[in-house]
Order: C-alpha cells, then structure tokens, then sequence
C-alpha cells in the first residue's frame, strides 16, 4: 500500500508567524501535490510538483510557498501565516503515467492560525 | 468557476438500505476518482475510473466522459459507511491534476 505521511498533523500558529508543513511519499512517485479542505469547497490544489527541484503554482497559490528537495520530500510553506490559512492541508502523490494516475494522500495536518 | 458538481451535500441512509452519489462535470474529464475521508481524517481511495464501471462489495462507481458524470452507489449501508466521500475527476493530463467536489457527508443510522 502507498505511503504518504506528513507531519505535523496538528498545529497552531500566530498570525505572521513561518509555518512548514512537510511530506514524506516511499512510493518513489514523480508528481507531488499540497491541498487545502474546507467545509464547502472539497480540496483545492495550492501547489504540486512533476520532481525534485520543481514546483508549480496550483489554483490558490497566493500566500503559500512549495520546495521539493528530493524525490520523497514535498513542504508546504506559510512565510507570513494568517487566520484565512486555518485549514485541513492533503499531501498527495501520484505517479502520473498515462490514464492511471491515481492519487495516494496522507493523514492531513490540521493547522490553526490564531 | 467550479468545474465539478456534487450531490447531495448530506444524505442520511438507514443501515441495510441504499442510494447514490453523484458528480457532474462542466468540462470533460478524462478519468475519476472516489474517495471517503474517514473518521480519523483520512482520505481513503475507493475507486479510479477511465471508462465504464467498477465494484468492489457494496460499493459500485459508474464513469460517463461523454455525459459528464460519475455516480457512487452504496448498498446495504452499514454503521462504518459513515463520513464524507468526494468525487474527484481530471483531464487526463500526466500530471494528474483533481478537480475535487464538495463532497457528500455520510451519515448512516442504526
């Protein structure tokens, strides 16, 4: 079974503070994703990735940055945090071949900005 | 705009009864999947579709790229059915990009 793991699974964080989020994959995909949940709204892709040393902007990229340093490595960085970013964040990874690119996510860290 | 329409937003099912989960698309998308995010948070994969039909126990999932659609079904719902499934469904790129629904919360009652 794929294994996506990511840590922490639970923070809370000051407005304007830094926060990472990290992702660890071991099923040597190439691709790499970061989601977001909220109530109402499914999951939204912030960032992904096709490999290590790539990052690509998703659908609501704005306040968050992504650095993939390795193949089994994707973060997910808050520079400056604010409230809105209080969310569920899905770490995913796929390998992306053809038409059988299916998704394996991890646990979800649940981050609350104050 | 919103590329993926799911429904209902909530469904209440007896155990031992049934119903369907559905997700429409504005766009065609080339593959689907259904997932069930449990009560620890996790999103499990049920099912990826490029075409067709698939089973597995009480659970079945339709794919139509051409009618835009996708469904869920459930049958003789238990207790640990509960939580909320999402729909996701993407153009066939080699990225793999999801389009996810609002997804449907699940509640199945004794």
């Amino acid at each position: 079974e794929a294994a996506v793991t990511q840590s922490p699974r639970n923070k809370v964080a000051v407005t304007g503070g830094k926060v990472t989020l990290s992702c660890n994959q071991t099923n040597n995909h190439n691709n790499m994703y970061w989601y977001r949940q909220d109530t109402g709204h499914g999951l939204r892709l912030i960032h992904y990735s096709y490999g290590a040393g790539s990052t690509e902007k998703g659908d609501i990229p704005d306040g968050y940055k992504a650095s993939r340093p390795s193949q089994e490595n994707f973060s997910l960085i808050l520079e400056l945090a604010t409230p809105s970013q209080t969310s569920v964040y899905f770490c995913a990874s796929g390998d992306g071949t053809g038409s059988g690119n299916t998704l394996y996510f991890g646990e979800g860290s649940r981050l609350i900005v104050v | 705009g919103d590329q993926v329409e799911q429904s209902p937003s909530a469904l209440s099912l007896h155990e031992g009864t049934g119903s369907a989960l559905r997700c429409n698309f504005t766009t065609t998308m080339r593959a689907v999947q259904w997932f069930r995010k449990n009560s620890r948070g996790s999103l499990i994969n049920l099912f990826y579709l490029a075409s067709g039909t698939k089973e597995n126990g009480r659970l079945k999932s339709a794919f139509d790229s051409k009618e835009r659609y996708s469904t869920l079904h459930i049958r003789d719902a238990q207790l640990e059915d509960s939580g909320t499934y999402f729909c996701a469904a993407g153009r066939g790129s080699a990225l793999g990009r999801l389009h996810f629904g609002a997804g449907t919360q699940l509640i199945v009652i004794p």
